[in-house]
């Protein structure tokens, strides 16, 4: 079968950095994708890794580790509007997400 | 905005009864993916059509089915309704038919709530 496993929560203060981790248990294992959710909206595609190393957007940066099925999302100078969900994505047959990982930015 | 659209944007129901949510992809998109949130579940993927073929299948429910017309606009029918069927409904799409180079474009969600 597939799993991912994310933290439930994790909080921060505006300007700080936070590392939000993604294990993983899939076959036909494709890439790692991200995607972050305001509260009541819709999922918007943050990043995807194909490749072991470091995809850096902007504040943005995600990281995979195919041979440990490990993946991180970094967001640097966090902002009041980061505070969201943030899911890892694994596509097999289909791509299937983690539960989410809400991220709580305060002043 | 995604350029997904889907209708309604809220539907209240009652249990037993049979609802028809609504999707239209980004324009040039092809494939449709349905998806359920629930509070306890996450986003759970349910079904996938390209081209007007059903391509994946997911954590779908006998009691729910779904289809893709000729014109790529998906429709996800609900039926003999639960209580537990209340959730957010999203639909996403894509490009080509694998995904999994493919980023997912979700629409807004339809909220479903079954008294």
């Amino acid at each position: 079968g597939q799993s991912l496993e994310q933290p439930s929560e994790v909080t921060a203060v505006e300007g700080a950095i936070v590392q939000i981790n993604c294990t993983y248990q899939t076959s036909g294992f494709y890439g790692l994708s991200w995607y972050q959710q305001h509260d009541g909206g819709a999922p918007t595609f943050l990043s995807y890794n194909a490749l072991d190393g470091l995809e850096e957007t902007g504040r943005f940066s995600s990281f995979l580790s195919r041979s440990d099925s490990y993946g991180y999302l970094l967001l640097q100078e966090l902002q009041m509007k980061d505070s969201a969900s943030y899911f890892c994505a694994v596509k097999g047959t289909a791509l299937i997400f983690g539960k989410g990982t809400t991220l709580s930015v305060s002043s | 905005d995604s350029g997904v659209t889907q209708t309604p944007k809220h539907l209240i129901t009652a249990t037993g009864q049979r609802v028809t949510l609504r999707c239209s992809p980004r324009s040039g998109d092809l494939s449709v993916y349905w998806y359920q949130q629930s509070l306890d579940q996450g986003l759970q993927f349910l079904i996938q059509y390209y081209n007007g073929e059903e391509r994946a299948k997911g954590n779908i429910l006998e009691r729910f089915s779904a289809q893709q017309f000729p014109d790529l606009h998906s429709e996800l029918n609900l039926s003999s309704l639960e209580l537990g069927d209340s959730a957010l409904y999203f639909c996403a799409s894509s490009v080509g038919a694998s995904g999994h180079q493919e980023t997912q474009y979700f629409g807004p969600g339809t909220r479903l709530l079954v008294l």
